[in-house]
C-alpha cells in the first residue's frame, strides 16, 4: 500500500536560515508521481512541484530545491535563505499510476515557522 | 482564470441538518475529488469521480454523498451531519491523462457541526 511519511511535525527557523523538509514514501508501483504542496495560514493548497518516478534529477526553483532519491524512497524539499512568507504547512503527496482513481495520498504535513 | 471554486467557504450548522457544499471547476477536468483535512492526519480522500456519472468511495466516505451530473460540478452532500464531520474540506480536479496527475485544489470550506 502507498504511504507518505513526514516525520517532522513542526520546524522553527530564523529568517535566512536554510531548512529541509523530509518526505519518505512507500509504493509497490514502478511508475508514480510525487508532489509538494504549500498551505499558508490563509488555508489554500498551493501546488509547488510534481516529479515522476523516472526522473531523479534534482530541481531548483528560486530558493526552493527538491532532492529525489529512489534508493532511499525520499523526496526532500529545501528552502534556502528562508523568509517569513515561507511560514506554512507543507504536504508531500504520492500518486501511483496503476491506481488511477483513489491514488492521491498525502503525508501528515510539516508546519514550518520562519521567525523574523 | 483556471480555478476550482467551493461554496460556502465557512459554514456552521447543527447536528442532523442536511447540507451541501458545492464545487465547480472551469478547466474541463474529468477527475474530481473531495478531501477532508484534520490536524495530524493530512488530507484524506472522501469520494472521487473519474467522469460524469462515475463516482467511487475514497478512504473516509461514511456520512457523505456525492453526485456528478455535469463535468464541471461535484457537490458534497452531508445528509445528517455529526460533530465528527467538523473539518476543513477541499475539492480538487485534474485531467486523467498526460500531465494529468497534478491536482488543483479549491480554497477550502471550513465546516463546524454543533
Amino acid at each position: 500500500a502507498q504511504k507518505v511519511t513526514q516525520a517532522q511535525t513542526e520546524i522553527s527557523v530564523v529568517e535566512k536560515e536554510d531548512v529541509t523538509l523530509d518526505c519518505v514514501y512507500e509504493t509497490r508501483d514502478t511508475t508514480y508521481y510525487l508532489f509538494w504542496y504549500k498551505q499558508p495560514p490563509s488555508g489554500e493548497l498551493v501546488f509547488l512541484i510534481r516529479r515522476n518516478s523516472f526522473d531523479e534529477q534534482n530541481e531548483i526553483s528560486g530558493r526552493y530545491s527538491w532532492n529525489f532519491q529512489k534508493s532511499t524512497s525520499s523526496f526532500n524539499f529545501t528552502i534556502t535563505a528562508s523568509q517569513v512568507v515561507d511560514s506554512a504547512v507543507y504536504f508531500c503527496a504520492l500518486s501511483e499510476a496503476w491506481n488511477y482513481g483513489q491514488n492521491f495520498v498525502f503525508g501528515p504535513g510539516t508546519r514550518l515557522s520562519v521567525l523574523p | 482564470e483556471a480555478q476550482v471554486t467551493q461554496n460556502p467557504r465557512y459554514l456552521i450548522t447543527v447536528t442532523g441538518k442536511k447540507l451541501t457544499v458545492t464545487c465547480s471547476q472551469n478547466m474541463n477536468h474529468e477527475y474530481m475529488s473531495w478531501y477532508r483535512q484534520d490536524p495530524g492526519l493530512g488530507l484524506r480522500q472522501i469520494y472521487y469521480s473519474m467522469n460524469v456519472e462515475v463516482t467511487d468511495k475514497g478512504d473516509v466516505p461514511e456520512g457523505y454523498k456525492v453526485s456528478r451530473k455535469e463535468k464541471r460540478n461535484f457537490p458534497l452532500i452531508l445528509e445528517s451531519p455529526s460533530p465528527n464531520q467538523t473539518s476543513l474540506y477541499f475539492c480538487a480536479s485534474r485531467l486523467t491523462g498526460g500531465d494529468g496527475e497534478t491536482q488543483y485544489f479549491g480554497p477550502g470550506t471550513r465546516l463546524l457541526v454543533l
